[in-house]
């Protein structure tokens, strides 16, 4: 099994909302990413875990929240989100983050910030 | 700040054409090279991770190269169908052992 699973697949909230995008691997990976997605442009790294631990935050604003409970799940929290953070949200998790692994992406979260 | 081109942007070929598109690199501090394929609402899709000089990958009709010392990779499609159309992404490791900088992709279309 191959396969990055991401809930919900899209997203309309407010800016007031508090709302979480959810990522869930059974490979067995060590590694978990998050990455933004705007309109023709490549994804844009945000955070990396590495064995459950933050290792990569990209400058990310507060407002987005990171949290890997266990191996094979990944959160993003938002809240008081604005209107250009609406964008495509990736997940990706590969074998223990190093160069060669091959990351595997979910089908993102299409979040609309109103 | 780390660049990865690609070019051309977008293509547009006809069924049975044999294409070929570019991604640009940093040649110092090579780590991996790692070439994906994403389709319109599906999630990018793993195709090469190329780590030597020299390198040559094959996946069905599909194939890479890799020149670490003038940074550049090329990926082949070789009689292109339909469902080749896709964006077609490199990416390059920031530091060894991290996650990947994107290009802006290839984006083609197939018409049959």
């Amino acid at each position: 099994d191959t396969e990055v699973t991401q809930t919900p697949k899209h997203l309309v909230m407010g800016m007031t909302n508090k709302k979480s995008l959810k990522c869930e691997q059974h490979m067995g990976h060590r590694a978990m990413y998050w990455y933004k997605q705007k309109a023709k442009k490549p994804p844009e790294l945000m955070f990396v875990y590495s064995y459950e631990k933050l290792s990569i935050n990209e400058s990310v604003p507060s407002r987005f929240s990171p949290e890997c409970p266990n191996s094979s799940l990944l959160n993003l929290h938002l809240h008081a989100l604005q209107p250009e953070d609406s964008a495509l949200y990736l997940c990706a998790s590969s074998h223990s983050g190093g160069s060669t692994d091959t990351q595997y992406f979910g089908p993102g979260t299409r979040l609309t910030v109103l | 700040i780390l660049n990865v081109e690609q070019s051309p942007q977008s293509l547009h070929v006809q069924e049975g054409d044999s294409t070929n598109f570019t991604c640009s690199f940093p040649s110092s501090n090579f780590y991996a090279l790692h070439w994906y394929r994403w389709e319109t609402a599906k999630s990018p899709e793993a195709l090469f991770v190329m780590t030597l000089n020299g390198d040559e990958k094959k996946k069905g009709r599909i194939s890479a190269t890799l020149n670490t010392k003038e940074g550049y990779s090329y990926l082949y499609i070789k009689g292109s169908q339909p469902e080749d159309s896709a964006t077609y992404l490199c990416a390059f490791p920031l530091q060894a052992g991290t996650a990947l900088i994107f290009g802006k992709g290839t984006t083609l279309s197939v018409s049959s």
